[in-house]
């Protein structure tokens, strides 16, 4: 099975900007989260897309926003580029089934976001 | 807010066994305990998980306190390959919400 892949895997932009990373899940997974981790730090939930809809959210601006395609992919947008949005960025997939239960996260190796 | 509390880094000797704490003292009787590790700012790798029992697989052995508060990732025969950022991790709603983690040194 093919497991999470992210691109771009490096990019810089200048503040103002808009960026988009995007993501392709693994097989079989019908859930994808992003992720931004902050040098030193650990990763920060920004939102999960499951059955194209956004489904959670956490404490970060509209400016970051997302798609999730029929083929489960999925997009992050972030516009209006700040200083501070310099961080790696990790995708990753899982799968959402009918029952509530474990919720295991496979994670790209991320595309690290340089803003100038 | 993450919901866990880890040291913030431990070191172990090679091939002895390394033992990680994580209390996460407000765990509700359905949130699952998560552990992944992440090296050299690759993608958080998964470990393992539990609810209620222990666990072990070819990577680690975790054990959770009966009362569920707290839980102990063991690494049963650390390597040099095994230093790494190890995040304890209990699920919130639909996220994941990584702590600071403990930064593990497996020292020769």
């Amino acid at each position: 099975e093919t497991g999470v892949t992210q691109s771009p895997t490096h990019l810089i932009k200048t503040r103002g900007q808009q960026v988009t990373l995007r993501c392709s899940s693994q097989s079989g997974h019908n859930t994808v989260s992003w992720y931004q981790q902050a040098l030193g730090q650990g990763p920060q939930f920004i939102f999960q897309y499951y059955r194209e809809e956004e489904n959670g959210r956490g404490n970060f601006p509209p400016r970051f926003s997302g798609l999730q395609f029929p083929n489960y992919s999925s997009e992050l947008n972030v516009n209006a580029l700040e200083l501070d949005d310099s961080a790696l960025y990790l995708c990753a997939s899982s799968y959402t089934g009918h029952s509530s239960g474990a919720n295991v996260l496979t994670f790209g190796a991320g595309s690290r976001l340089t803003v100038l | 807010d993450a919901k866990t509390t880890q040291p913030p880094s431990m070191d172990c000797a090679e091939g002895r066994a390394a033992n990680l704490p994580c209390n996460h003292s407000t765990i509700s009787g359905n949130e699952y305990v998560y552990w992944y590790r992440q090296i050299h700012s690759q993608g958080p790798q998964y470990i393992i998980h539990g609810l209620k029992n222990n666990e072990t697989n070819e990577m680690a052995s975790l054990i959770i306190t009966e009362d569920r508060k707290s839980s102990t990732l063991i690494l049963p025969h650390a390597t040099l390959r095994d230093t790494a950022v190890y995040y304890c991790i209990v699920r919130y709603n639909n996220d994941m919400r990584f702590g600071a983690g403990t930064r593990l040194t497996v020292k020769p």
